[in-house]
């Protein structure tokens, strides 16, 4: 059963900052992982989407790593802004009873501070 | 384009009562969807998944069932709602395993 964890689980930051998110997953035969943001009370918007053939994406100050072999991903987020506040949620797709579904961690929740 | 539509947005139903909650989609066709369940301080569960018409696979027993009655429709029912079903409850669909996933922007649902 894959299972995806997302360290840390709240972060602070300083306006400007540069910053760093974690994901990780235990089963590596993925096809691919995805990145979200969640508002409060909000639906998922997707961030990116990284293929499992492919090391890295980026969407402006946004970019995002993938590490299959060691089961790992990160967000990292440029020069943090306040309206980047919102959790941040990473959710990988493998095949599993012959659909494929995405597996979501429970999200790090980012405050920037200005 | 493609755009997912999701109603109501805020329910709030007594226990023991039904439901029923509606996700379309438009742009797109024979799209996979999908039910989630966020609970508070947990992640999302996925409730259901459909590759088509009349195919439903359910991923956890449940008080819940779902049932796609066309192409772009998926919708979530309950015959006697418990106060366990409270949630936020997301609907989404994707292409394939290569491509994203797009997300509803959810259902609050509050079983009293």
């Amino acid at each position: 059963k894959q299972e995806v964890t997302q360290i840390p689980a709240a972060l602070s930051v300083p306006e400007g900052e540069n910053l760093v998110l974690n994901c990780s997953f235990t089963d590596s035969a993925i096809y691919n992982l995805q990145w979200f943001r969640q508002d409060p009370g909000k639906g998922l918007t997707s961030l990116l989407l990284i293929q499992s053939s492919q090391r890295e994406q980026t969407s402006g100050r946004l970019n995002a790593s993938l590490d299959k072999s060691s089961g790992r991903s990160t967000l990292y987020i440029a020069a943090s802004q306040p309206g980047d506040s919102a959790t941040y949620l990473c959710a990988v797709v493998y095949s599993g009873a012959g659909s494929y579904q995405l597996t979501f961690g429970k999200g790090t929740k980012l405050s920037v501070i200005p | 384009s493609q755009t997912i539509h999701q109603w109501p947005a805020t329910l709030v139903q007594p226990v023991g009562s039904p439901l029923s909650l509606e996700c379309t989609v438009e742009g797109t066709s024979n799209p996979n969807l999908y039910w989630y369940r966020q609970a508070a301080g947990r992640g999302l569960q996925l409730l259901f998944y459909s590759v088509g018409i009349g195919q439903i696979s359910s991923e956890v027993p449940q008080n819940l069932s779902a049932s796609r009655p066309q192409d772009r429709q998926f919708i979530l029912s309950s015959k006697k709602l418990l106060l366990s079903d409270s949630g936020f409850y997301l609907c989404a669909w994707s292409v394939d395993s290569n491509t994203e996933a797009f997300f509803g922007q959810g259902t609050r649902l509050t079983v009293v």
